[in-house]
């Protein structure tokens, strides 16, 4: 079985730019988790989708990140514009819908912003 | 709003040693808790899902037992190896409409040869 795909890998840019991260799920996983994860820091939920809706987007900085699932199953993270403190490794999960279901991780997307 | 605390925050052991740490979770409203290992530059892989109070469950070296009444749950390393240094977390879901994972902050784990 096919894992969670990311790209890219690893991202340089100057703050300012503007970056995108794509994530592709587990297939048939209908919960799909983008995570912010800070050096030191536990993971920090930045959105979790519930096939193409949102069902928890209360920790996305708003005003310049953003998050798209069409049609369910591939997802978009995009920030613009990008900060120094948007330096993070960049995380999405992928899993069924109940509460003991495990959530399958991507191997990430670390983005240095400088 | 659950607060999952992980103790301690870092270990270090040498080779061979056998080690454990703690993640300690609100007894009400149990509904599971989620053990991850997390080596660098890797993505979180999932070890174990907890759900019934007494739970021992076991993979390789590793175990990881639970009290659902008391509110913790411990992770076993037997016969430490290198390959073991990782960051080891653990989540509890809230029942909520979201489902979401509250996570600890993590046991960070460095076993010296």
């Amino acid at each position: 079985e096919a894992g969670v795909a990311q790209s890219p890998r690893y991202k340089i840019i100057e703050k300012r730019q503007s970056v995108a991260f794509w994530c592709n799920p587990i297939s048939g996983h209908a919960t799909l988790y983008w995570y912010q994860q800070i050096l030191g820091q536990g993971p920090k939920l930045l959105i979790q989708f519930q096939n193409n809706g949102v069902v928890d987007d209360s920790q996305l900085p708003k005003d310049r990140f953003s998050a798209e699932r069409l049609k369910g199953v591939d997802s978009t993270l995009k920030i613009q514009p990008a900060k120094l403190e948007d330096s993070a490794v960049y995380l999405c999960a992928s899993s069924f819908w109940g509460l003991r279901d495990t959530q399958y991780f991507g191997p990430g997307t670390r983005l240095t912003v400088l | 709003i659950l607060n999952v605390e992980q103790s301690p925050q870092s270990l270090h052991v040498q080779e061979g040693d056998s080690t454990n740490f703690t993640c300690s979770f609100p007894s009400s409203n149990f509904y599971a808790l989620h053990w991850y290992r997390w080596e660098t530059a890797k993505s979180p892989e999932a070890l174990f899902v907890m759900t019934l109070n007494g739970d021992e469950k076991k993979k390789g070296r590793i175990s990881a037992t639970l009290n659902t009444k008391e509110g913790y749950s411990y992770l076993y390393i037997k016969g430490s190896q290198p390959e073991d240094s990782a960051t080891y977390l653990c989540a509890q879901p809230n029942a909520g409409n979201n489902r979401k994972l509250i996570w600890g902050l993590g046991t960070s784990l460095a076993v010296n040869p």
